[in-house]
């Protein structure tokens, strides 16, 4: 069974310094991963899909299939990206249902 | 991306009643999810909701507790029957398709007394 983990379930940093979320998957087959942001009183919303390669409001992710991560990152963290992350697999072949982790509260702090 | 729209936004229950949240799409989709996110924690899939036929719902949750209607590609519905104080929780509708990255609704926070 596909499995996702988010070690961390709060992450404080100082404004400019550097954020990496963490997220591990279990999965036997070719999974897609997404990050998924929600920020205070809005609704989820997806902040980036590891196809797309896209850098994101400063976010970059990579997926590292060897040691089965899919790490967030940003170079300086700002205080609008306090906000809730979650880690989110998707398996082709079963409907495109997600598996969340368990979320990662990033606050940043000025 | 789909606008969605879910109703109730909010609600307050008593216990052994029902309640029927209702997700409208302003687009068809192919494939509608029903989430549950209880406090404090993450979010689970209860059923994906299949247009013309039967949910598929998730080990732990089942058609009696939780039945769902899916009438068109644009609408569907889940109850959340006889509940009871650990029902208390946000249920989130989300839509995708094949290739397509799925796109939540703003949830119906329940609580129930």
């Amino acid at each position: 069974a596909q499995r996702v983990t988010q070690p961390e379930k709060l992450l404080s940093v100082f404004k400019g310094a550097p954020v990496e979320l963490k997220c591990n998957y279990s999965y036997s087959g070719s999974p897609e991963l997404f990050w998924y942001v929600q920020y205070s009183r809005q609704r989820l919303q997806l902040l980036l899909r590891h196809i797309s390669r896209e850098s994101i409001k400063g976010f970059t992710a990579d997926l590292n299939k060897g040691e089965t991560s899919f790490h967030l990152k940003k170079p300086f963290a700002q205080e609008e990206d306090s906000a809730m992350y979650y880690c989110a697999l998707s398996q082709h072949n079963a409907g495109n249902m997600l598996t969340f982790g368990g979320g990662t509260r990033l606050m940043v702090k000025p | 991306s789909a606008v969605i729209s879910q109703k109730p936004s909010r609600d307050i229950c008593q216990r052994g009643t029902s309640l029927t949240i209702q997700c409208q799409v302003d687009s068809q989709v192919t494939m509608m999810f029903w989430y549950r996110q209880q406090p404090g924690q993450s979010l689970t899939l209860i059923a994906t909701a299949n247009q013309g036929s039967e949910a598929t719902y998730e080990s732990g949750f089942v058609i009696d507790k939780f039945p769902i209607s899916r009438p068109n590609l644009t609408f569907s519905t889940l109850t959340v029957s006889n509940m009871s104080p650990e029902d208390s929780s946000i249920y989130l509708c989300s839509v995708g398709g094949q290739d397509q990255p799925q796109h939540f609704g703003d949830g119906t926070r329940l609580s129930i007394l």
